[in-house]
């Protein structure tokens, strides 16, 4: 069983699309994350929350606590957005991480 | 700041043979995490190192271990390679507390024939 799931798994838009991938999770956590992974293997942190809703550019990511869901959108996407986006969480019991499956995302001009 | 950095980024190795990864965090951060990821399994946890203490384990088999010196500066070791082991091996650092944000390194690629 895994702790979070993650949907779409594959995920094509043109250009200009609004974008949204869902996470759930079932266990307790203190944060959750929103991991952007380009081709090559490089990750990078894009969100972490443990209430409500940020927002960094064309990105927001809201969270809700009592669903234990979050989502993350992608205004007006560009084709530099392609990338694969992991949800994970660190749960109350320690500060590692657990993964979703990922989604992959490739944006057409 | 430097990065998360991680030598070497690319290995070759033959089954039983042992193998030794290299992690430095970010100047300051004290908790380092080893992660594996593989097209079948996905990004997986390996384990946490928080002041030269494991603090966190997943469920990987005893050939995996690993250290953090006091420098934070950590390594993982695993003995007797498997064809299975074939993965990118990632670490992470982060300050201090649970569900800080975690910064990656690029990665140790690691090809067991």
């Amino acid at each position: 069983k895994n702790e979070v799931e993650q949907s779409p798994q594959n995920l094509t838009a043109q250009e200009g699309e609004f974008i949204t991938i869902n996470c759930s999770y079932s266990v307790g956590i203190s944060a959750l994350h929103w991991l952007q992974q380009h081709p090559g293997g490089g990750i990078v942190s894009l969100f972490m929350l443990s209430s409500g809703k940020k927002k960094h550019g064309r990105l927001i990511a809201t969270i809700n606590i009592q669903e234990k869901h979050s989502s993350l959108h992608i205004t007006a996407s560009h084709p530099r957005d392609s990338a694969v986006y992991i949800c994970a969480v660190t749960p109350n019991t320690g500060n590692q991480f657990y993964f979703g499956t990922g989604t992959s995302l490739t944006v057409i001009p | 700041k430097a990065g998360v950095t991680q030598t070497p980024r690319y290995l070759i190795k033959t089954r039983g043979q042992q193998v030794t990864l290299s992690c430095s965090p970010i100047s300051g951060h004290r908790s380092v995490s080893w992660y594996q990821q593989t097209p079948g399994q996905g990004l997986q946890f390996l384990f946490e190192y928080f002041s030269e203490t494991q603090r966190n384990k997943g469920n990987f088999p005893g050939r995996f271990s690993g250290r953090q010196f006091s420098n934070s500066r950590s390594e993982m070791n695993v003995s007797t390679l498997e064809l299975g082991d074939s993965a990118l091996y990632l670490c992470a650092s982060s300050g201090t507390g649970t569900g800080e944000t975690q910064y990656f390194g690029p990665g140790t690629r690691l090809l067991v024939l």
